[in-house]
């Protein structure tokens, strides 16, 4: 059974950093791409960053580009968010979710989400 | 950025009855490979999106064939034919035609 458990969250002040892990269990984490979606408060979804298996491309919108950084540790099967310079609208749930090789975009499996607060 | 405009925000509807929910991008999602990359999820009340449909009309493994989705281009619907208690929540739609990946605002389905 495929798992994404994220851990990490919390309060945090504004400009402050904190950094996100999802464990991931039930399937070989080394041969798919990961992603990090959030969600705002009673909000949509918005994509946050992407991983290749390897770990060698990374890709993030321009919302979080530059202050965000994702990456992976495959022996460990964990993938991270670094996130600095945190402001008021990065609160929000933060899943941490699988990519299936089948199509881009493909979120296929979601963790249960990790709350960030962003606060003074 | 692509648009992806969901209509109705909001949806009520009986146990049985059918509905069905429109995703209209503000481009056109055919990628130059052929493949259309649209797909749509659930996220129940409390719990985290789930995937239902990709690739516009394949069907995840598992989920009921109550659901079905269709479409092209710029207009995609996902139908539900008899709503039953368990499908209540938030539908989306997301797009990874054209990046960065983008999601619909959500149609929120309930009980009438």
């Amino acid at each position: 059974e495929v798992q994404l458990v994220e851990s990490g969250g919390g309060l945090v002040q504004p400009g402050r950093s904190l950094k996100l892990s999802c464990a991931a269990s039930g399937f070989t984490f080394s041969n798919y791409y990961m992603a990090w979606v959030r969600q705002a408060p009673k909000k949509g979804l918005e994509w946050v960053a992407t991983i290749s298996t390897s770990g060698s491309r990374t890709y993030y919108p321009d919302s979080v580009k530059g202050r965000f950084t994702i990456s992976r540790d495959n022996a460990k099967s964990s993938l991270y968010l670094q996130m600095n310079s945190l402001k008021s609208e990065d609160t929000a749930t933060y899943y941490c979710a699988r990519l299936s090789t089948e199509a881009r975009a493909l979120f296929d499996y979601w963790g249960q989400g990790v709350m960030v607060t962003v606060s003074s | 950025d692509v648009v992806l405009t969901q209509t109705p925000p909001t949806l009520s509807a009986t146990i049985g009855q059918s509905v069905s929910i429109s995703c209209r991008s503000s481009q056109s999602l055919l990628h130059s490979n052929g493949n259309t990359y649209l797909h749509w999820l659930l996220q129940r009340p409390g719990q985290s999106p789930q995937l239902l449909i990709y690739l516009v009309s394949r069907l995840e493994s598992g989920v009921p064939n109550r659901f079905s989705g269709s479409g092209s281009g710029t207009d995609f619907t996902l139908k539900i034919s008899g709503v039953e208690a368990e499908d209540l929540g938030v539908y989306y739609c997301v797009q990874g035609t054209h990046a960065p990946y983008t999601f619909g605002a959500g149609t929120k389905l309930e009980l009438k």
